[in-house]
């Protein structure tokens, strides 16, 4: 079965600091892959996606997501954060193929907090 | 306005009782799902539907049932089997194997 890894729990940064947030899947065939994000009180949103081609892939408010297929991972980046960027954020994988077609795993989400 | 609902925001039950959440969809997606949040696990799924009158269970199914009678509509019930059924319950819908999209989510308490 799949199984998605987040590495941080809970990571505190200051405004303009950079940030990534790490994403290891455990699924070697190919796969679809997601970051979502849950901004308080508000609904979880879809940041980035990546499906197949440029594995850098660019989302929503600045972020963006390496997908290097020899180490599993899809890393989330952004260069600056911003005091609005406090959030928790899920990292999500889903078969492209094979029986569990189209189900997500998710990973068990890192909270971002970011002070001003 | 295109979308997810969810009904209630809240729900408060005793223990023993069967609670039924709602969902539903107004973008003509297939597919829906239903996912449990808890603090420090992420999403969890508990049962998926492609189509109508078809659904399959998820990762953590014991305890809930699912309908999919129309397009729209995928309610969740939470028996009184659920060991530890206060949690956070999102629904979700997508076109098979796309992204998926989530409503707001019910947040239901069993005392």
């Amino acid at each position: 079965a799949q199984s998605v890894s987040q590495h941080n729990h809970h990571v505190i940064l200051s405004e303009a600091a950079s940030l990534e947030l790490g994403c290891n899947y455990s699924y070697g065939g190919t796969v679809n892959l997601f970051w979502y994000v849950q901004y308080p009180g508000q609904h979880l949103q879809l940041l980035l996606k990546y499906f197949s081609g440029d594995p850098l892939v660019k989302g929503i408010k600045g972020f963006e997501a390496e997908f290097i297929k020899s180490k599993f991972s899809f890393n989330l980046r952004k260069p600056s954060v911003q005091w609005s960027d406090t959030a928790e954020y899920f990292c999500a994988v889903a078969n492209a193929g094979g029986t569990s077609y189209g189900k997500l795993t998710f990973g068990q989400g890192t909270i971002l907090t970011v002070h001003p | 306005d295109g979308g997810i609902t969810q009904s209630p925001k809240y729900l408060f039950r005793k223990e023993g009782q069967n609670v039924t959440l709602s969902c539903e969809q107004n973008l003509n997606h297939d597919a829906m799902y239903w996912y449990r949040q808890d603090p420090g696990q992420g999403l969890r799924l508990i049962y998926y539907s492609q189509i109508v009158n078809d659904f399959q269970k998820g990762d953590i199914a014991e305890g809930y049932s699912v309908s999919r009678e129309k397009k729209e509509s995928f309610p969740l019930t939470v028996t009184s089997a659920q060991k530890n059924p206060t949690a956070f319950y999102l629904c979700a819908s997508s076109r098979w194997g796309s992204e998926q999209y989530f409503g707001p989510g019910t947040r239901l308490t069993v005392t």
